[in-house]
């Protein structure tokens, strides 16, 4: 597509559960973030993938978040046994590569955890 | 570890005023990146800007990279309310191959 694409938009679950995230980036696009914005807060980092190396999970809040790109692509973000302060919009965004330009982001999916 | 900070945090500002927001880190950086997010709506890249002392404009708006390289600022002339929004830095750092956000300003414009 011409953009990054994510899904779901919206995701309403129950504490506990388990849910996944997809981000499919723009095409060509070696770098790959994932970012958690909750309700008027700042962009928390969350995962960044580049190329075939080694992820940067320094971001990751707890062992119940995961994250896999699969082919250098689409990206999941997976979070086990979701909790209240789970709830947050979380960002995908993609460029060329980490040094250069500019980050495209998605619409981000909107997580609520009852 | 790796901190930009930026302030205010919130702005209010009669349409037609200029506006400033301003964004320090604690370390040099490589380049920095703004962004401007609407309410509801995604970080869109405003500009890039690599070289120390480095100003660049884009109409109303003028973005100004520090000698040092760990400060910016982002500032709006004759604000508009299509100026509305959350506009974040992002800071590359030397050593790393991550973006750094600033913690973001919210601009409100009053008709």
């Amino acid at each position: 597509g011409a953009g990054v694409s994510q899904s779901p938009s919206n995701k309403v679950t129950e504490k506990g559960k388990d849910v996944e995230l997809r981000c499919d980036p723009i095409s060509g696009h070696t770098a790959l973030y994932w970012y958690r914005q909750s309700l008027g807060q700042g962009l928390e980092f969350l995962i960044y993938f580049q190329g075939n190396s080694a992820p940067d999970k320094s971001g990751l809040p707890s062992d119940r978040f995961s994250a896999e790109r699969t082919g250098g692509s689409v990206s999941t973000l997976t979070i086990q046994r979701t909790q209240q302060e789970d709830s947050a919009v979380y960002l995908c965004a993609s460029s060329f590569g980490p040094y250069t330009g500019e980050l495209f982001f998605g619409e981000g999916s909107r997580l609520t955890v009852l | 570890g790796q901190q930009v900070m930026q302030i205010p945090q919130y702005q209010h500002v009669q349409e037609g005023e200029d506006f400033t927001t301003y964004c320090n880190s604690s370390t040099t950086l490589s380049n920095i990146q703004w962004y401007k997010q609407r309410p509801g709506g995604h970080p869109v890249f405003l500009i890039q800007l690599v070289k120390s002392g480095e100003v660049k404009k884009q109409k109303r708006l003028t973005f100004q990279f520090g000698e040092a390289k760990k400060n910016s600022s982002l500032h709006i002339t004759a604000t508009q309310t299509t100026d509305v929004g959350t506009y974040f830095c992002a800071g590359l750092s030397n050593t790393g191959n991550q973006f750094y956000f600033g913690t973001g300003t919210s601009l409100t414009v009053i008709p």
